[in-house]
């Protein structure tokens, strides 16, 4: 069965402090793995695809990476307006609907 | 940019009452998703629309009905309502090629009283 875990479930942060987000994935093919953020009640909101081990991905105080079996979400000095849970998705074949994981919900306290 | 226009962003039926939920995916874009997350939990897929036929199939309710029109919109019908459906309703879009990701919409509450 494809299945996608991601670690810790929650997270506290300080301003600052940078920290790294996971999501294991155990699935029968990858066509693309998937981080999203979301606010609380709004849609999630897409920030990276990544398609191959070795790709990374960057934006803003985010950089995503991923392996044959994980993606990591890292965060470098992170800002209380980054607060949000943030949402690993799998795609196994082309037009196949996302495989999410349960999410990280991050909090940075300034 | 355009984006997903859900409508409406709120709803409140009484059980065993109709809903519909509408979606209007980003011009061009030939899927469309439609997602259930309950409080607290990840999104779970219902069901999607590859050029206006039902392409695949999840944990949607017989309850549960969708169909795609002829301008690509997505209208997810509810019946019977429970109180176990009170939920944010999302809808996403997608090209089936090309390296693009999904777009979500604002999403539906609903919320059966």
């Amino acid at each position: 069965e494809d299945q996608v875990t991601q670690s810790p479930e929650a997270l506290r942060l300080q301003e600052g402090e940078s920290s790294s987000l996971n999501c294991s994935y155990t699935v029968s093919g990858l066509r693309g793995l998937f981080w999203y953020r979301q606010d609380p009640g709004k849609g999630p909101e897409f920030l990276f695809t990544l398609y191959s081990a070795g790709e990374e991905k960057e934006k803003e105080r985010l950089k995503a990476t991923l392996t044959k079996k994980e993606s990591f979400l890292h965060i470098t000095a992170p800002k209380p307006e980054d607060s949000a849970t943030y949402l690993c998705a799998v795609q196994v074949r082309a037009g196949t609907a996302l495989i999410f994981g349960k999410g990280t919900t991050l909090s940075v306290s300034s | 940019a355009a984006g997903v226009i859900q409508s409406p962003r709120h709803l409140i039926k009484e059980k065993r009452e109709t809903a519909t939920l509408k979606c209007y995916p980003i011009p061009r874009h030939d899927t469309v998703y439609w997602y259930q997350q309950g409080p607290g939990q990840d999104p779970q897929f219902l069901i999607s629309f590859y050029e206006k036929m039902q392409s695949d199939k999840g944990s949607i309710p017989d309850r549960f009905s969708a169909q795609q029109f002829s301008d690509y919109h997505s209208e997810l019908n509810m019946s019977s309502l429970e109180l176990g459906d009170s939920a944010l309703y999302f809808c996403a879009s997608s090209q089936r090629t090309g390296n693009y990701g999904y777009t979500f919409g604002s999403g539906t509450r609903l919320t059966v009283v």
